[in-house]
Parts: structure tokens; C-alpha cells; sequence
């Protein structure tokens, strides 16, 4: 069965920080990785994408991807109070597989 | 773009009774998912559509659930005869997978089942 792994948390860290989450999957043949926000009582909304080894950039969040140790990982810097979810890791080709999410709390 | 939509947002049932969501995708998307959200899990797939064709089934779905697309364009979930384990949210996505890997999900806002 293929499983994507986070800790639940919750995580927290200063206003300002960087916050660092992280996942492992278990099928080493998934080609695509996403990281989803979940604010909450909403549904998730896709933040990141990424689909090959190393880093990738939008603004202030990174998505990181290693397919040799089965991790992928998503930094988010200048964290702020609304940065403040349920941050869902989803692995695969079709259909994704998601993980249980890590709760992030960021502290004014 | 309206998004996708789902109906209806809140629903309360009795255990026994028969229920039926309903999902509208983005409009040019040809594919759509069904997953369903426990608190504290991350969504678990249900199913998914590919124009009007069902291309796939989770294992673990039941019989009593049954879905789907018969123009290609809006989606039902029926649940036959709930149990107060079918409490969940129910989120319906979609998407168009272009060339190669980019299958980004959009998810409605969900529908919310209690099984009392």
C-alpha cells in the first residue's frame, strides 16, 4: 500500500522563522509531489508543486525533493500568523496520495 | 473559472438512510475525484472519473457507495444505508492533466456528513 508519512505536530515556530516540513513516501516510482494548505473547517488549496531532485521556489515557500530518500519537504520563510493550517503532503501519479498533515502554528 | 462546487455543504442523516452529494468541476477539466476527510487525516481517495468513465476505485470503498459522471460534467456520491462511520467530509476535486505530470487538484468546498 502506498503511504505518505508526516508528523502531525503541531509545530511551532516565531513569526519571522523559517518553518520546515517534511515528508517520506514509500513508492519510489511517484513522479509528482504537491504540497496543499489547509486552513481550518476548508479544504485544501495546492501551494506547491514539484516533480524533479532539488529546489523549488515561489515567494516565500521552497519545496524541496529527494528521490533517492523518498523526501520531499516544504520550507516557508518570513512565516506569519496566517501561515497558521494544516499543511497536506500528496504523492503520486494518479490518484495522489496524501499524507495526514503537519499542523503549523506560527507565534506572533 | 467558478471553481468547483459541491452540494450541499452540511448534511444530517439518520444511520440507515440514503444520501447523495453532488459535484461540479471546473469546466474544462475532464477528470474528477472523489475523496473523503476524517478529522486529524488527510483525504483518502475514493474514486476518480475521466470524462464520463470511471478509471478507478479504492479498495477499501464499500458497496453501499456508488458515483457518477454520466455526461462527463457534474459528479454523485451516493451512500446506501449510512453508518455513523460514513461521518466525514466529502471533497470532490478536478483537474486536467495536460502533457507529462502536472495533475494539479482543485477541491470544491466539500460536503459535510454527520451519521447520526
Amino acid at each position: 500500500q502506498k503511504e505518505v508519512e508526516q508528523n502531525s505536530g503541531p509545530l511551532s515556530v516565531p513569526e519571522g522563522a523559517i518553518a520546515s516540513l517534511n515528508c517520506t513516501y514509500s513508492d519510489r516510482v511517484s513522479q509528482s509531489f504537491f504540497w496543499y494548505r489547509q486552513y481550518s473547517g476548508k479544504s485544501p488549496e495546492l501551494i506547491m508543486s514539484i516533480y524533479s531532485n532539488g529546489d523549488k521556489e515561489d515567494g516565500r515557500f521552497t519545496a524541496q525533493l529527494n528521490k533517492a530518500s523518498q523526501y520531499v519537504s516544504l520550507l516557508i520563510r518570513d512565516s506569519q500568523p496566517s501561515d497558521s493550517a494544516t499543511y497536506l503532503c500528496a504523492v503520486g501519479n494518479t490518484p495522489l496520495v496524501f499524507g495526514k498533515g503537519t499542523r503549523l502554528s506560527v507565534i506572533a | 473559472d467558478t471553481g468547483v462546487s459541491q452540494d450541499p455543504r452540511h448534511k444530517i442523516t439518520k444511520r440507515g438512510q440514503n444520501v447523495t452529494f453532488r459535484c461540479d468541476p471546473i469546466s474544462e477539466h475532464n477528470r474528477l475525484y472523489w475523496y473523503r476527510q476524517t478529522l486529524g487525516q488527510g483525504p483518502e481517495f475514493l474514486t476518480y472519473f475521466q470524462n464520463e468513465a470511471q478509471l478507478e476505485k479504492s479498495r477499501l470503498l464499500s458497496d453501499r457507495f456508488s458515483a457518477e459522471r454520466p455526461k462527463g460534467s457534474f459528479s454523485t456520491l451516493e451512500i446506501q444505508r449510512t453508518e455513523q462511520g460514513d461521518s466525514a467530509m466529502y471533497l470532490c476535486a478536478s483537474s486536467s492533466p495536460g502533457q507529462g505530470l502536472d495533475e494539479k487538484l482543485f477541491f470544491g468546498s466539500g460536503t459535510q456528513l454527520s451519521v447520526l
